[in-house]
């Protein structure tokens, strides 16, 4: 089983900031099969990233996804106070669809 | 729009079962998969499977096989999860969410499963 694992845990950044959050998986995926999903409390998971970089519907221009191999990013260009959330990646690469542990975006 | 409805919570006894219905709407049901997510208190996500409809075919981690059946009723477009010999490890928020591709682009509302003696 591919094993996900996010970096940091938790990011305390201001509004208005760039953040930059690390997704990196025990082995070597097609970025075809990555994925990124908000959470924000009290609320069902929402698509933002699929294929590694591509937006979902409705997601902002200010989240880009990159990278490849085992190594993906998640970048938000300017941090709006509806961002300030749990982000968790997600593969397929393995026919299983696994989940990392989940960056949280907070408030500095 | 496309809505998936699931069921409501249920409190359930160490060794019960639980089954969730999911009812989508907006859509056409078999064209797109169906995947189970849960997700325990203050904790991340974690995937218990999928059922792509146009095979037939489910997809089970190692984890949860033996004690999972992913179903569906295409008369009345409702996925179905049941889980068996609950554990109060497994209480969680269960979510059912529509597979477009690969991404997991519309989720229920989430049903929570409290196993308590």
């Amino acid at each position: 089983e591919i094993v996900l694992t996010q970096s940091p845990g938790t990011l305390s950044l201001s509004p208005g900031e760039r953040a930059t959050l690390s997704c990196r998986t025990s082995q070597r995926i097609n970025r075809s099969y990555l994925m990124w999903y908000q959470q924000r409390p009290g609320q069902a998971p929402r698509l933002l990233i699929y294929g590694a970089s591509n937006r979902a519907t409705g997601t902002p221009d200010r989240f880009s996804g990159s990278g490849s191999g085992t190594d993906f990013t998640l970048t938000i260009s300017s941090l709006e106070p509806e961002d300030f959330a749990v982000y968790f990646c997600q593969q397929y690469g393995d026919s299983t669809g696994t989940f990392g542990q989940g960056t949280k975006v907070e408030i500095k | 729009q496309v809505q998936l409805v699931q069921s409501g919570g249920e409190l359930k006894k160490p060794g019960a079962s639980v089954k969730i219905s999911c009812k989508a709407s907006g859509y056409s049901f078999t064209t797109y998969g169906i995947n189970w997510v849960r997700q325990a208190p203050g904790q991340g996500l974690e995937w218990m499977g999928w059922m792509p409809f146009y095979n037939g075919y489910t997809n089970y981690p190692q984890k949860f096989r033996g004690r999972i059946t992913m179903t569906a009723d295409t008369s009345t477009n409702t996925a179905y999860m049941e889980l068996r010999g609950l554990t109060s490890d497994d209480t969680a928020v269960y979510y059912c969410a529509r597979a477009v591709g690969i991404g997991l682009d519309h989720w229920g509302q989430g049903t929570l499963v409290t196993v308590s003696s």
